[in-house]
Order: C-alpha cells, then sequence, then structure tokens
C-alpha cells in the first residue's frame, strides 16, 4: 500500500515569500500525483496533477510542482504568495494500476499568509 | 449549476440516532465516493462506488452504509452514531479513464453530542 508523507503541517509566510511545501510518497509502482487546495469552509479544489511527461507541473494560480521519481517527492512551489492563498493544502497519490478509490491523501499542509 | 451538491451542509444530533447524507452530482460521472476527514484533517476513503462495484474501505464500521438510488446520487446512512463520528464528510465523483480528478461536494459537518 502506498502512503503520503507531507512534513510541514503549519507553514506561516508573509505575503510576496516564495513558497514551497513538501510532499513524499512510498510505493513501488508508477503513480500519479495531485496537489488539492482546501479553502476555508470549502471542498478540496485540484491545484495540479502529474500522470507523465514533463516532471515539472503547471497548475492554477501560479502555482507549480516537480516530481524527483529517485526523491519519490512531489514538493509544491509558488514563486510569490497573496493572502488569498490561505488555505490547507493536500498531496495525494494514485498507484497508476489503480483507479480513485485508491487515492492516497497526506494530511494536509496549512499555510497561512500574513498580509 | 454546482457540480457535486451535499445537504445538509451541517448536522448535529445525538449519540444513538441515525441520519443519513445526500449527494448529487450532475457530472454524468460513473463513479462517487465517501471520504471522512477528522478534526485533524486527515482524508479517508470509506467508499467508492459505480453501478458495478461497491468497494468499502475494511476500517469503516458497518454502521455506515451507502445507498445509491441512481448513477447520479449516493447517500450515506449512519445508524447508531457515536461520538467519534463527529467529523466533516466530502461526497466526490470521477470518471473512469478519463483522467480529470475527484471533483468534491462541500462537505456536510457532522456533530455527534
Amino acid at each position: 500500500a502506498q502512503s503520503v508523507s507531507q512534513h510541514n503541517h503549519h507553514v506561516i509566510l508573509s505575503e510576496a515569500a516564495s513558497l514551497e511545501l513538501g510532499c513524499n510518497y512510498s510505493y513501488g509502482g508508477t503513480v500519479n500525483l495531485f496537489w488539492y487546495v482546501q479553502y476555508p469552509g470549502q471542498h478540496l479544489q485540484l491545484l495540479l496533477k502529474y500522470f507523465s511527461g514533463d516532471p515539472l507541473v503547471k497548475g492554477i494560480k501560479g502555482f507549480e510542482a516537480e516530481f524527483i521519481k529517485s526523491k519519490f517527492s512531489f514538493n509544491l512551489r509558488k514563486p510569490s504568495v497573496q493572502w488569498s492563498d490561505t488555505a490547507e493544502y493536500f498531496c495525494a497519490v494514485i498507484p497508476n494500476s489503480g483507479g480513485y478509490q485508491k487515492v492516497t491523501f497526506g494530511t494536509g499542509t496549512k499555510l497561512q499568509v500574513i498580509p | 449549476d454546482t457540480a457535486v451538491s451535499q445537504t445538509p451542509k451541517y448536522l448535529v444530533t445525538q449519540m444513538g440516532n441515525d441520519k443519513s447524507i445526500k449527494c448529487e452530482q450532475n457530472l454524468g460521472h460513473d463513479t462517487m465516493y465517501w471520504y471522512k476527514q477528522d478534526s485533524k484533517k486527515f482524508l479517508k476513503i470509506m467508499f467508492s462506488y459505480n453501478n458495478k462495484e461497491l468497494i468499502i474501505n475494511e476500517t469503516v464500521p458497518n454502521r455506515f452504509s451507502p445507498k445509491s438510488p441512481d448513477k447520479a446520487h449516493l447517500n450515506l446512512h449512519i445508524n447508531s452514531l457515536e461520538l467519534g463520528d463527529s467529523a466533516v464528510y466530502f461526497c466526490a465523483s470521477s470518471q473512469a479513464g478519463q483522467g480529470p480528478p475527484l471533483h468534491f461536494g462541500n462537505g456536510t459537518r457532522l456533530t455527534v453530542t
């Protein structure tokens, strides 16, 4: 079974600071990777996804993530955060051979951006 | 034009009661899911269901049961509610083979007193 680790539980940044949230997974085979965002009181929304191809993936709202297979990592980055980025961020993994019923979410990273 | 809608948004009830949460999707997806998000924001899949197969997470108590009247609906019924059932429950849907991600509903915050 796969697992996902997000080591940063709570990150506090000032506006315009750069962001990097860590995500590491463990699984012996090929995976599909996702980052979801959950704004306060709202549902999860997809930020970006990696299925194959270019390991540097660009998503919505200026976010990007890089898949480094050798490190089993899929870190989320944004060069300059805004107050509106305050939210909880979840990394998720699906084995390439499985459907969404096999998705595993990380425990989330709470990002707080201070104006 | 909400894609995945859940009702109610908030549900407060006493221990021992039976309650249901409804979910509807208008995306034409063939698979629906129920997730539980606990107080620590940990998301755990409870069920996935399409018209062919119900997959149950074996850690889910049998007090929880999904009911699907049709392809666009997957309701969650909970018997004999316990304090530990307090959480936010998210419904989601997806379409097999399309690659698009899960589409989540807005969640139902269940509080058991």
